[in-house]
């Protein structure tokens, strides 16, 4: 089946440092690929996604691009800030690989930013 | 800003109790889903719908029901609350097109079982 793996958390950095969360998936149609935030005690927001193969998908200064040659959509940020600390889901949507409806998602990776 | 909204925010009952988690969408999207979000943060989906009448279980199997009489409405009922449903729950809704429509999320329901 489906399935999303990302890096482990949590990922403490200093503000101002870039960020790299890695993605990587496994699809058996042509996926669509999200990334997802969570700040504290709220749901999930959209934060970018891409629906191709070399999509790059931004948003706030976020990116990510579709590599399906490596099966990776990992996220990068060119110089985070504290306002930017919260948890992170990379999820994969297949309506081709069967099963369930709705996202498959990774486990989510905590970001901290220390000032 | 997504409109969907989910109350209780935070709920803690006995175990035995019965229980209903609300969820309402003003977008009127036609599927809908609940998530249980454990202490790691990963998220599994217990149910989802299609639209009016229209009921799944998700990937992860779950004592809760839901009902869809209504497209803004997805309520989800445990009728005997345990200690190990305490959990995050999330609703979340789209629309019904191709797989690259986004999920809009609520603010979920932090559910303790004592």
């Amino acid at each position: 089946g489906d399935s999303v793996t990302q890096m482990e958390g949590p990922v403490t950095l200093s503000e101002e440092a870039f960020l790299t969360i890695n993605c990587t998936y496994t699809a058996t149609g042509y996926p669509s690929l999200f990334w997802y935030v969570q700040y504290p005690g709220e749901g999930l927001q959209l934060l970018l996604k891409a629906t191709k193969a070399d999509d790059k998908g931004s948003n706030k200064g976020f990116e990510a691009t579709y590599r399906k040659e490596t099966t990776s959509f990992h996220l990068e940020k060119g110089s985070v800030q504290v306002s930017d600390s919260a948890v992170y889901f990379c999820a994969l949507s297949d309506v081709a690989g069967g099963g369930a409806d709705g996202l498959t998602f990774g486990k989510g990776t905590h970001l901290i930013i220390q000032p | 800003e997504a409109d969907i909204y989910q109350t209780p925010r935070y709920l803690v009952i006995g175990t035995g109790k019965k229980i209903t988690l609300e969820c309402s969408q003003t977008m009127g999207h036609d599927k809908m889903y609940w998530y249980q979000q454990d202490p790691g943060m990963e998220l599994h989906l217990i149910h989802y719908s299609y639209g009016v009448n229209s009921t799944e279980k998700g990937d992860l199997s779950s004592e809760s029901t839901v009902s869809r009489i209504r497209t803004e409405h997805f309520p989800l009922t445990l009728e005997s609350a345990r200690p190990s449903h305490t959990s995050q729950y999330l609703c979340a809704s789209s629309v019904r097109e191709s797989n690259n429509s986004p999920l809009h999320f609520g603010n979920g329901t932090r559910l303790t079982v004592t």
